[in-house]
């Protein structure tokens, strides 16, 4: 089974603070994403990665950075944390390429900035 | 991507066999049908897609109507852990984008 894996469940952090999001998936798979969800907003596509080293922006990048050093590892930092950037964050990947499609989701991180 | 149009809720008795429909009647032909679903608080899990054939796996089945336009997704034997918004999506076969559009999806009640 494929294995998408959020380091933290739920944070609370104060505005300002830089906060690092951890992602790890098990299945060599070749692109990453990072999403946020929220009431009525459906999700939401913040960054994505199709390789090493390699990001891409999606629709909400303002606010955030990526870094993936490694093919199973994609971080997302928040630099200066603001009250705005409550939500729930949502790591998930896929192998690309035409039948590699599926894309699968972590558990998700809940954070909260106070 | 198309766009889809699902019930808002559903209920479904414990043990039974809970029938989600889909409409995604402007699907183009290299679309693929994706069904994904939501318990609360965790993130969505992926549980089948399909082309034109319909499919099974150890979760549930999806049949696809011949022309396309609309799916239903089955799940035979309904648990109270089933309980969860359950999404359709259409989505290119060889979108690489990540950009995947989740309606409101249904929300399923499975009651005992």
């Amino acid at each position: 089974d494929v294995k998408v894996t959020q380091s933290s469940r739920y944070l609370v952090k104060r505005t300002g603070e830089k906060v690092f999001l951890e992602c790890v998936q098990d299945m060599d798979h070749e692109n990453m994403f990072w999403y946020r969800q929220d009431p009525g907003l459906g999700l939401r596509l913040i960054y994505f990665s199709y390789d090493v080293k390699m990001k891409e922006k999606g629709d909400i990048p303002e606010g955030y950075s990526v870094s993936r050093e490694k093919k199973e590892r994609f971080s997302l930092i928040l630099e200066s944390a603001s009250t705005n950037q409550t939500s729930m964050y949502l790591c998930a990947s896929n192998l690309g390429g035409l039948f590699g499609n599926t894309i699968y989701f972590g558990e998700g991180s809940w954070l909260t900035v106070v | 991507d198309a766009k889809t149009t699902q019930p808002t809720s559903m209920d479904c008795a414990e043990g039974r066999a809970a029938n989600l429909p889909c409409n995604h009647s402007t699907i183009s032909g290299n679309e693929y049908v994706y069904w994904y679903r939501q318990i609360h608080s965790q993130g969505p899990q992926y549980i089948i897609h399909g082309l034109k054939n319909n499919e099974t796996n150890e979760m549930a089945s999806l049949i696809i109507t011949e022309d396309r336009k609309s799916s239903t997704l089955i799940l035979p034997h309904a648990t109270l852990r089933d309980t969860a918004v359950y999404y359709c999506i259409v989505r290119s076969g060889s979108s690489n984008t990540g950009k995947l559009i989740f309606g409101q999806g249904t929300t399923l009640q499975v009651k005992p």
